[in-house]
């Protein structure tokens, strides 16, 4: 079936490094989304990217969508201890129904 | 607050026992899911219900069984589970329509088997 790749499962960084994530597909996506899970919470939806190439930005975080909407990545520019969480990524099912499959998460850790 | 809630949020049950999950969403959604996320493997999906009809059964062991009485209320029936069972079972809901729906997501029950 279809996969949703993510990488890197853990990044641990120091305050105010920057941080990426990234999200891989072998088939074109229609849409993917991002979500984040704080420690002892539950997956929130971050946002979601639609068009080819498209960028969108939250405050420190960029978000964009490959040419080939076949990847994607987050970033997340002078990290700080609120950004601790797993991000996933997750994208509709080849069968385009309103199902998502989800990545595998990349669990962020920050030195204060 | 998402508008989803699942009780109780702790749950510590034995291996002969029997219990149930609840979900209830306040959202108007027509979609719902029950994941299994623990360490090993996060986000498992474990069932899908569209309209209260079940749509994917991902292979979930008979040992669970759900329930979904309208769009708004979804169960998970637990009976005879293993120490592995133990994890974060989460529900979310979606709208249920056009393509990779936006999930929304329960605070989870955390799950202990001894």
């Amino acid at each position: 079936g279809q996969q949703v790749m993510q990488i890197p499962q853990y990044q641990h960084v120091q305050e105010g490094e920057d941080f990426t994530t990234y999200c891989n597909s072998s088939t074109t996506l229609s849409n993917i989304q991002w979500y984040k899970q704080r420690p002892g919470g539950h997956p929130v939806f971050l946002i979601q990217l639609v068009k080819s190439g498209e960028v969108k930005k939250q405050k420190r975080l960029t978000f964009q969508f490959g040419e080939a909407k076949k990847n994607s990545s987050l970033h997340i520019t002078a990290t700080q201890t609120t950004d601790v969480g797993t991000y996933f990524c997750a994208a509709p099912g080849m069968d385009s129904s309103y199902k998502l499959i989800f990545g595998s998460g990349t669990r962020l850790l920050v030195r204060p | 607050e998402t508008g989803v809630t699942q009780t109780p949020r702790h749950l510590v049950m034995g291996m002969t026992n029997k219990k149930s999950l609840k979900c209830e969403q306040h959202l108007g959604h027509n979609a719902m899911y029950w994941y299994k996320q623990s360490a090993k493997k996060p986000l498992e999906l474990m069932f899908v219900y569209n309209f209260k009809e079940q749509t994917e059964n991902n292979s979930v062991p008979s040992r669970f069984s759900p329930e979904c009485p309208n769009s708004s209320h979804l169960f998970l029936h637990l009976h005879t589970l293993q120490p592995e069972d133990s994890a974060l079972y989460l529900c979310a809901s979606s709208q249920g329509q056009g393509v990779g729906d936006t999930q929304y997501f329960g605070p989870g029950t955390r799950l202990t088997v001894l």
